[in-house]
């Protein structure tokens, strides 16, 4: 079955530590793109990927580093830079082109920092 | 400025009665494409239904429908036929093609009760 996996679904962390939230798909999309979601509100993009090896700063990217060294995989590192990391996180996929895409989510990671 | 606006932060509907969602957009990108997600309280998101800034006639998907005015800049999602499954976050999504890079911009999200 084709789709995005994230892992671990929850993350615990203790503050002044960083971690890194895990995002995979296998729809063949060349881009990709990670969100924070806080409770009761929308999404926010942190940062994104249109092709390997190449990504752009989202509105809310200080705090966070990205990689994309494979097409199918675009982990977040979430530094202890950022202020308020306690979040859900949705990391997405979609198709490229001239025409318009919907984007597929993962299933999301909620990581607590204490 | 705000490109998607969601007033209503919750909707309460009966079972097997219709409701709209309300979304108003902003762009001066010709081309852009509307969409719907809906978030159950697991945390997904799911894909409900798309509408292009070209297409002609307002989309529709099983009991999902987009009532697209172009001219007011509105996309509302109507559901018909409410089901108690259907309580949930709505989200409306904007992407454009020429501006922003084609990134999407999300509202603040619609919560959903549908009461039995």
């Amino acid at each position: 079955d084709g789709g995005i996996t994230q892992s671990p679904k929850y993350l615990f962390r203790k503050e002044g530590q960083n971690v890194t939230l895990s995002c995979e798909q296998n729809l063949n999309h060349d881009a990709m793109y990670w969100y924070r979601q806080d409770p009761g509100q929308g999404l926010r993009l942190i940062y994104y990927s249109q092709i390997v090896n190449d990504f752009q700063k989202g509105d809310i990217a200080e705090g966070y580093s990205v990689s994309r060294e494979k097409k199918e995989s675009f982990p977040l590192t979430v530094t202890s830079a950022q202020k308020n990391p306690t979040a859900f996180y949705l990391c997405a996929s979609s198709s490229t082109g001239t025409s318009i895409y919907e984007q597929y989510f993962g299933p999301g990671t909620r990581l607590t920092v204490t | 400025a705000q490109k998607i606006t969601q007033t209503q932060p919750g909707m309460f509907v009966q079972e097997k009665e219709a409701v709209t969602l309300d979304c108003t957009y902003d762009t001066s990108d010709p081309s852009y494409g509307l969409f719907w997600y809906k978030q159950p309280s697991s945390g997904e998101m799911i894909f409900l239904i798309y509408q292009g800034s070209y297409d002609q006639q307002n989309a529709t998907e099983g009991r999902y429908s987009l009532n697209f005015q172009k001219a007011r800049k509105s996309a509302n999602l109507v559901i018909s036929a409410s089901q108690l499954g259907d309580s949930a976050m709505y989200f409306c999504a904007m992407r454009e093609v020429n501006t922003n890079a084609g990134k999407s911009t999300f509202g603040d999200g619609t919560t959903l009760t549908v009461k039995p």
